[in-house]
């Protein structure tokens, strides 16, 4: 069955060091996006692709980057972690042909110490 | 500017009572709408969609919505709670463009007490 899975789901990090979040997707879709959930605000967009070499910020977009290299793939960097960044942060993808609902990862609990 | 406000934070409901989750939103044209369900430590499931046409839309595990264009209202129901739907959720829109990201509410947190 085709999925979405996020790597890894749990990880602590300190101040100023960089992370990568991965994200796969075995749907082939075109569209994949980034959230971080925090208490009280929901669901915020980080950064989204619609496909290869494509990306764009979204509301909540500084401090973080992602590159689209395959079709597949959109790992998330935190260029150099802050405490503020401590958050859930989840993946979603949804496909690219008219307007589709978005299929989201099991999330990764990331902490900045 | 676009949003989706989810008025309560915090709903109990006794197992096999009625719910009603509320949802309204702001957004310059008809959008997508969704809800979605979060259960504790998982990621998002989608429980139903509103693109187009009837207003009363079905879902999974029992619930449905019903779109209102006169009061920008998307609101959830379901007839009867089983204690497994304790969990939060959300609703969202979307813009009718491919690929456009969601903007979400901030949810509610639903206990089901028995």
């Amino acid at each position: 069955d085709a999925e979405i899975t996020q790597s890894p789901r749990h990880k602590i990090t300190e101040t100023g060091r960089q992370v990568t979040l991965a994200c796969h997707q075995t749907w082939n879709h075109n569209n994949m996006f980034w959230y971080r959930q925090d208490l009280g605000h929901g669901l915020r967009l980080i950064h989204y692709s619609y496909g290869v070499q494509d990306t764009n910020k979204g509301e909540v977009s500084d401090g973080y980057s992602v590159s689209r290299s395959n079709t597949e793939d959109l790992p998330l960097t935190l260029e150099s972690a802050a405490s503020s960044q401590t958050s859930v942060y989840f993946c979603a993808s949804s496909a690219g042909t008219g307007f589709h609902e978005q299929y989201f990862g099991p999330g990764t609990r990331l902490t900045v110490t | 500017a676009q949003s989706v406000t989810q008025p309560d934070i915090h709903i109990t409901v006794s197992e096999g009572a009625s719910l009603e989750l509320r949802c309204n939103y702001s957004y310059g044209a008809t959008p997508y709408l969704f809800w979605y369900v979060q259960s504790p430590g998982q990621g998002l499931q989608l429980l139903l969609k509103y693109f187009s046409g009837d207003t009363l839309v079905q879902g999974i595990k029992g619930f449905e919505a019903e779109f209102k264009r006169s009061q920008s209202s998307f609101n959830l129901r379901k007839p009867s709670v089983h204690w497994s739907d304790a969990a939060e959720y959300f609703c969202a829109v979307g813009a009718r463009q491919a690929g456009t990201a969601l903007i979400f509410g901030k949810g509610t947190t639903l206990s089901v007490s028995s």
